[in-house]
């Protein structure tokens, strides 16, 4: 149980343009998700908190309108990396809370690796 | 001070042998207590969970927490080389949803 799906698990895209990374729970609900960046060697650093059918709450320093962010349904979020730049290249990792469960136990998607180039 | 705090490392154990890795955390109405290990290139994975003082053990794994000192540890044994990974101690705000990650200690089982 608790698996959490992550699709594309690899992108390259050119400069300018726009990536959308799928976080999906495949075994249970989650209202809530969130949106981790890893870079080489460096820790986790949330991104942003996904709520279900209300507007993500942004980390201090995310730019909200580079970052979009929709939790539309209880079992999928999505991540859109508008007009990418290279310094946007990253290891991307969506983690998700089972609704049902009562803990704050977090499950990882297997993350996604963005190069732009 | 930081929110939750991990040594770096690297921590070099001989196979074999018990690996102990710390984490101090700062809320004091933090009631869950989370180890995830993260092998390089791949996203963290959830391997113990803890709530009460005392020990849990699973397995080779044994988590032991300490709210008087807002101390959470995890132990090892018998180590072996696929223990050889980054070891992140995790702890959810009382007072939000989300979880604070420490920054990881890298762990090598040395043959």
């Amino acid at each position: 149980g608790a698996v959490v799906s992550q699709h594309p698990s690899r992108v390259i895209c050119k400069s300018g343009t726009s990536v959308k990374i799928e976080c999906r729970s495949l075994d249970f609900q989650a209202t809530t998700m969130f949106w981790y960046r890893q870079f080489p060697k460096k820790s986790l650093m949330l991104m942003a908190t996904s709520n279900e059918g209300s507007k993500a709450t942004y980390e201090q320093g995310v730019e909200k309108d580079k970052f979009l962010i929709n939790h539309a349904s209880l079992t999928l979020s999505t991540l859109t990396v508008t007009s990418a730049h290279p310094e946007d290249s990253s290891f991307y990792i969506c983690s998700a809370r089972d609704s049902q469960s009562g803990t704050y136990e977090q499950y990882f998607g297997p993350g996604t690796r963005l190069t732009v180039t | 001070q930081k929110e939750v705090e991990q040594n770096s490392g690297p921590l070099s154990v001989p196979e074999g042998a018990i690996a102990s890795l710390n984490c101090t955390y700062s809320d004091r109405g933090s009631q869950s207590f989370f180890w995830y290990r993260q092998y390089s290139g791949k996203s963290p994975e959830l391997i113990m969970s803890i709530y009460s003082n005392g020990d849990k053990e699973d397995g080779r794994f044994t988590a032991q927490l300490n709210k008087a000192s807002q101390y959470v540890s995890l132990l090892i044994r018998d180590s072996q080389p696929s223990d050889s990974a980054t070891y992140l101690c995790a702890v959810p705000l009382s007072s939000a949803s989300k979880i604070i990650f420490g920054s990881g200690t890298r762990l090598s089982i040395r043959p």
